[in-house]
């Protein structure tokens, strides 16, 4: 089944920079790529996710970008707010054909006022 | 437009006890999936279902849980004879049966169960 794997566990940014989370995937057949945001207390939020048929997508201050030669996806969080911080995971099919996703491990992003 | 509803929000349970667990999709979902998640740790995948059927449970432990999605109401995860080690938040999440986007998922706020 796929491994995914997410770099950094912590991250803290000053507010307005930018910030990178990168995650590596194993299985070359997966094929959809979503990231969530959670706060303490509550569920997971989609805020973003790609397909195995683009390399980046755009949405305001958040971008992802996917490399499939190399089987990494990024996060990138441009003019980061304080109310940016939250724990973001990454995630990945289960296997081929599978809906079921499979998680990283986090990133703790902490955005200094 | 109400999301992914789970409730309770907060459970807790004694050893030996059976925790219910439930889950209202989004409307117009008919794909429900369950994951738990331990303290300072990822979500770890349980169980998908459709409506009537269970469609993977690979990661379902093989004793005192089960899940249901009847036809009528919402879908339950149930935990029989709770022990320490099921405390945890279990999360659901729902995604479109069909058309674009059918794999997209979205979580509900989810159940923290307390086991004492």
């Amino acid at each position: 089944g796929e491994n995914v794997e997410q770099h950094p566990s912590t991250l803290s940014v000053q507010e307005g920079d930018s910030a990178v989370i990168k995650c590596t995937y194993s299985d070359s057949a997966s094929n959809y790529f979503p990231w969530y945001k959670q706060e303490l207390g509550k569920g997971p939020q989609l805020i973003i996710d790609i397909r195995s048929n683009v390399g980046e997508k755009k949405d305001q201050r958040i971008a992802v970008t996917l490399n499939k030669t190399a089987k990494h996806f990024s996060l990138h969080i441009t003019e980061t707010q304080p109310e940016d911080s939250a724990v973001y995971f990454c995630a990945a099919p289960l296997g081929t054909g599978r809906r079921a996703l499979t998680f990283g491990s986090g990133t703790r992003l902490q955005v200094q006022p | 437009n109400a999301g992914v509803m789970q409730n309770p929000r907060h459970l807790v349970r004694r050893r030996g006890q059976e925790a219910r667990l439930r889950c209202s999709p989004m409307k117009g979902h008919s794909h429900v999936y369950w994951y738990r998640q331990l303290p300072e740790e990822g979500l770890k995948f349980m169980v998908y279902l459709q409506k009537e059927n269970i469609i993977d449970e690979s990661g379902m432990p093989k004793e005192r849980f089960s899940a249901e999605f009847p036809k009528e109401g919402p879908s339950i995860l149930r935990i029989q004879q709770v022990v320490r080690g099921d405390s945890a938040a279990y999360f659901c999440a729902s995604s479109p049966g069909q058309g674009v986007g059918t794999d997209t998922q979205y979580f509900g706020p989810g159940t923290r169960l307390t086991v004492l």
